[in-house]
């Protein structure tokens, strides 16, 4: 199956700060998203970027897919941005979902 | 918006019990999908469906079944619980047409003891 690297594993920085998190993925894929798992669990979406870059407030990412990575950019980090986020992918199977496979996560501290 | 729920945010059950997790999305989406959450393990595709009665096993299928008889409704069955099916169980789901997006609900933390 599909492989999805994540670094660095933990971050801390101080408020204001900006920071990039990476996702490595070991094949072509389709769908690739972004999430931030608050401290209740849930599963929030950031972005769903196969490809190309999107941006939302302080935060953009970036997919290249054909050299297999994507970024994540966070800017003037605030308190509320700590917590875990992970990055997954999908890749379809008989032109069907086929579920996500998901990076191990970056455990992200902002430090006021 | 779309919403997906599950039943439960919190539930705790005997080992050897029948458990019932329910999900229901309001977006007419035709995918939905079984995640489990383990410390070190990570998040686990256990199964899924893209159409009412029809599923797909995922990485971890092995001691669960699951349900799906109306599109909106996809449930999680742990026919006999044990003690390894603690964890954070994640629903989600997906167009499938106009977008693979998923998006997922809240969570149930099981504890089976």
């Amino acid at each position: 199956g599909i492989q999805v690297e994540q670094s660095p594993p933990d971050l801390i920085l101080q408020e204001g700060a900006n920071s990039t998190l990476r996702c490595n993925f070991s094949d072509s894929v389709n769908n690739l998203q972004w999430f931030h798992q608050n401290p209740w669990g849930q599963l929030i979406n950031l972005f769903y970027i196969p490809s190309g870059t999107k941006q939302n407030g302080r935060l953009s990412a970036t997919t290249v897919a054909t050299e297999r990575y994507s970024l994540l950019y966070i800017s003037s980090s605030q308190t509320t941005d700590s917590g875990v986020y992970f990055c997954a992918v999908e890749r379809y199977s008989g032109g069907g979902a086929d579920g996500l496979t998901f990076g191990k996560g970056t455990h992200l501290i902002i430090q006021p | 918006d779309v919403k997906v729920t599950q039943s439960s945010r919190y539930l705790v059950k005997r080992t050897g019990e029948k458990v019932f997790l329910e999900c229901v999305q309001d977006m007419d989406h035709e995918n939905m999908f079984w995640y489990r959450q383990d410390p070190g393990l990570g998040l686990r595709l256990i199964y899924f469906s893209y159409d009412v009665k029809m599923k797909e096993k995922g990485d971890i299928p092995e001691g669960y079944s699951v349900s799906r008889e109306k599109k909106e409704r996809f449930s999680l069955i742990l026919e006999s619980a044990s003690t390894n099916q603690t964890s954070m169980y994640l629903c989600a789901s997906s167009s499938g047409t106009n977008s693979y997006e998923q998006y997922f609900g809240p969570g149930t933390r099981l504890t089976v003891t």
